[in-house]
């Protein structure tokens, strides 16, 4: 248990909705990153925070956002979802950027049909 | 920019047999490499790192050795087990670029009986 919480585990929506993922970092840990792996992309880095600040910014779409609350969990935003969207969306903590090491939650599956 | 390349999988190998997985890196700073490992249904753990050139990173029989001459970060594996079929992610990370972590396409191991 790598001590990050991802909610949900499994989701499935329709093209064109929207869907809110939860993560809740490692207690103590101040950075959060979130990834999307997919099959043929393998892992991309969508956008870090640190402290409730916006610190980085991958490959992330403009339909998509996040924003980490005081209490340092963090929500991804997916809006007018497509297929292509169907993913897998993982979290992860450190306690700050350049300690060396990232937590990973175990992931929120997306499959929109 | 800082990218790993790391070798196609999927790789399947007979019990007890010798693993070497090649990872390359390029990065412009000194950045320190890591390799995770993501065992079916699960996020990504850390399996070992090195953050200096000419260090040896082990753990639980795995090897890589950070060289910079070559810019390389191969993982190995002297006799691997059914327990080690898993995808394993090649990685970077340095100051240069905020502390951005950056991710292989991950190779896919299979170890059979």
């Amino acid at each position: 248990d790598s001590g990050v919480t991802q909610t949900p585990k499994h989701l499935i929506t329709a093209t064109g909705q929207r869907v809110t993922l939860r993560c809740s970092p490692r207690s103590g840990d101040l950075s959060v990153y979130w990834y999307q792996q997919s099959l043929d992309q393998g892992l991309q880095f969508l956008i870090q925070y640190y402290n409730g600040e916006e610190r980085a910014k991958g490959n992330i779409l403009e339909r998509f956002s996040a924003q980490q609350f005081p209490d340092l969990h963090s929500e991804l935003n997916l809006s007018s979802l497509e297929l292509g969207d169907s993913a897998l969306y993982f979290c992860a903590s450190s306690v700050e950027p350049g300690s060396g090491e990232l937590f990973f939650g175990e992931g929120s599956r997306l499959t929109v049909l | 920019g800082d990218s790993v390349t790391q070798m196609e999988g999927p790789v399947t190998l007979s019990e007890e047999a010798f693993l070497t997985i090649n990872c390359t890196y390029t990065a412009t700073g000194y950045p320190s490499l890591f390799w995770y490992v993501q065992y079916p249904g699960e996020g990504l753990q850390l399996l070992l790192k090195a953050t200096k050139a000419d260090d040896k990173g082990s753990n639980k029989g795995f090897e890589a050795t950070y060289r910079k001459e070559t810019t390389s970060f191969h993982l190995e594996k002297g006799s691997v087990q059914v327990s080690d079929s898993a995808v394993y992610f090649c990685a970077l990370s340095e100051t240069n670029t905020g502390n951005q972590f950056y991710f292989g396409t991950g190779t896919s191991l299979t170890v059979i009986p």
